[in-house]
């Protein structure tokens, strides 16, 4: 069974609509992200956990939202979806970042992603 | 310059070396990492470089660092069909609480 997993893979939507993509993990991570991937654009941060109790917001997180239900759950949500929401959303997960927040080895493990369309 | 620098394609014929090159923005990131995203699938660690390192080998992989030039490099020697895929630079800038920085990603095509 794969580490991280997300549900849905695929979803087309309406404009407005209210979608929740859900990631979990099975490698006992403190620490999980998600990120949206555009051509060309590369891999950009939208909310991070530390843990269950610590969430911060990353480099693009307007019209996101984000709830970690559990150590191995981490759902993001979109609360009203537009067109330019349109990507491939990707979870991931790495181990807490030995030596404080700074200067460590931080591998993160990704889920296969997920597809969403809003039309 | 703010961001992870990296051309967005390379294309290679089989047999021949792939090169791909980033340039990063931190000086001080103590940990420079190298991620493959093979087509409809996630990002997989490929290899990684410690700063304190200015090369590092794994069997066809050769990764070099420059720390003066804020410059790092993927070597992958005999490129096959199978590594054609989109490379992915990241560091670790002070600041970023330990999260990963990732460069647009270079899609790499070999052509048989």
């Amino acid at each position: 069974d794969a580490d991280v997993t997300q549900t849905p893979r695929n979803r087309i939507t309406k404009t407005g609509k209210r979608i929740m993509l859900e990631c979990s993990q099975t490698k006992g991570h403190d620490r999980m992200y998600w990120y949206r991937q555009d051509p060309g654009l590369g891999l950009r941060l939208i909310y991070y956990s530390f843990d269950v109790k610590d969430i911060n917001k990353g480099e693009i997180s307007d019209g996101y939202s984000v709830s970690r239900q559990a150590q191995a759950k981490f759902s993001l949500s979109l609360e009203s979806a537009i067109p330019n929401q349109t990507a491939l959303y990707f979870c991931a997960t790495s181990d807490s970042v030995a030596g404080g927040r700074t200067f460590s080895y931080n591998e993160q493990f990704f889920g296969p992603g997920t597809r969403l369309t809003v039309l | 310059g703010e961001d992870v620098e990296q051309s967005l394609f390379l294309s290679v014929r089989e047999g021949d070396s792939s090169v791909i090159n980033c340039t990063y923005t931190d000086s001080s990131s103590t940990y420079l990492y190298w991620y493959k995203q093979e087509p409809g699938a996630g990002l997989q660690l490929l290899t990684y470089i410690f700063s304190n390192m200015d090369m590092k080998q794994d069997q066809r992989l050769t990764v070099l660092l420059n720390k003066k030039d804020k410059h790092l490099s993927l070597r992958i020697a005999d490129t096959q069909t199978g590594d054609s895929a989109i490379y992915f630079c990241a560091e670790t800038p002070t600041g970023s609480q330990g999260n990963l920085i990732f460069g647009k990603g270079t899609k790499l095509s070999v052509k048989p």
